[in-house]
């Protein structure tokens, strides 16, 4: 079964400086994998996808991520962090039929 | 397009009762898919329903259960709620072909007292 995990239960970076976020991920086969942004009290917001192809992958708000498939890992980066970044990242992965596993997540705080 | 509508937002329950949850996904969109979020547990997957059709399932107790009409809209219902059913009920809808992505709604935050 597929299943993701989520190595850091909290970050804190300071407004300007670059993050990466972690997510490893375990499946059988390429997964679908996903990266999700929530913020307190809200759903889950798309930030970028990867299905196949191209190993970096662009998304909103300025954020990327990079498939490494010898490592099984879907980092997620952005150069440079904005206070509205703030907000909890989920990591996922998807198989068939929208049968989606998400990591535990990992908070971020923004330091002025 | 409009996004992904659940309905109540909040809700306030009393152990022992039954809730019944309601989503409105994309226009489009034929999957529809529950999740629950807890601050121990995570976010969980509950069902999928797709075409009427529930197509797969969770780890979650027969007290949960769901449905999916004609028009995609899908409820889902918790019968017999304890304490730890408290938690935000995630609705997700996509259009169902494997690998699309999942479009949420903001959820409703269920209390158990």
């Amino acid at each position: 079964a597929q299943s993701v995990t989520q190595p850091d239960i909290h970050i804190t970076v300071s407004e300007g400086a670059s993050l990466e976020l972690r997510c490893n991920y375990s499946y059988g086969a390429t997964p679908y994998l996903f990266w999700y942004v929530q913020s307190p009290g809200q759903g889950l917001q798309l930030l970028l996808k990867y299905f196949s192809g191209d190993t970096l992958v662009q998304g909103i708000k300025g954020f990327e991520a990079e498939f490494k498939r010898s490592q099984s890992s879907f980092n997620l980066r952005k150069p440079s962090v904005h206070w509205s970044d703030a907000a909890e990242y989920f990591c996922a992965v998807g198989a068939q039929r929208n049968d989606m596993r998400f990591g535990a997540g990992t908070r971020l705080t923004v330091k002025p | 397009k409009a996004g992904v509508t659940q309905t109540p937002r909040y809700l306030i329950k009393t152990r022992g009762q039954q809730v019944t949850l309601s989503c409105s996904p994309i226009s489009g969109h034929r999957s529809v898919s529950w999740y629950q979020q807890t601050p121990g547990q995570g976010l969980q997957f509950l069902f999928e329903y797709f075409s009427e059709t529930q197509r797969n399932k969770g780890n979650f107790p027969g007290r949960f259960s769901g449905r999916q009409f004609s028009n995609s809209r899908s409820e889902m219902n918790v019968s017999t709620l304890e304490l730890g059913d408290s938690a935000l009920y995630l609705c997700a809808s996509s259009l169902g072909t494997s690998g699309y992505e999942q479009y949420f709604g903001p959820g409703t935050r269920l209390t158990v007292t």
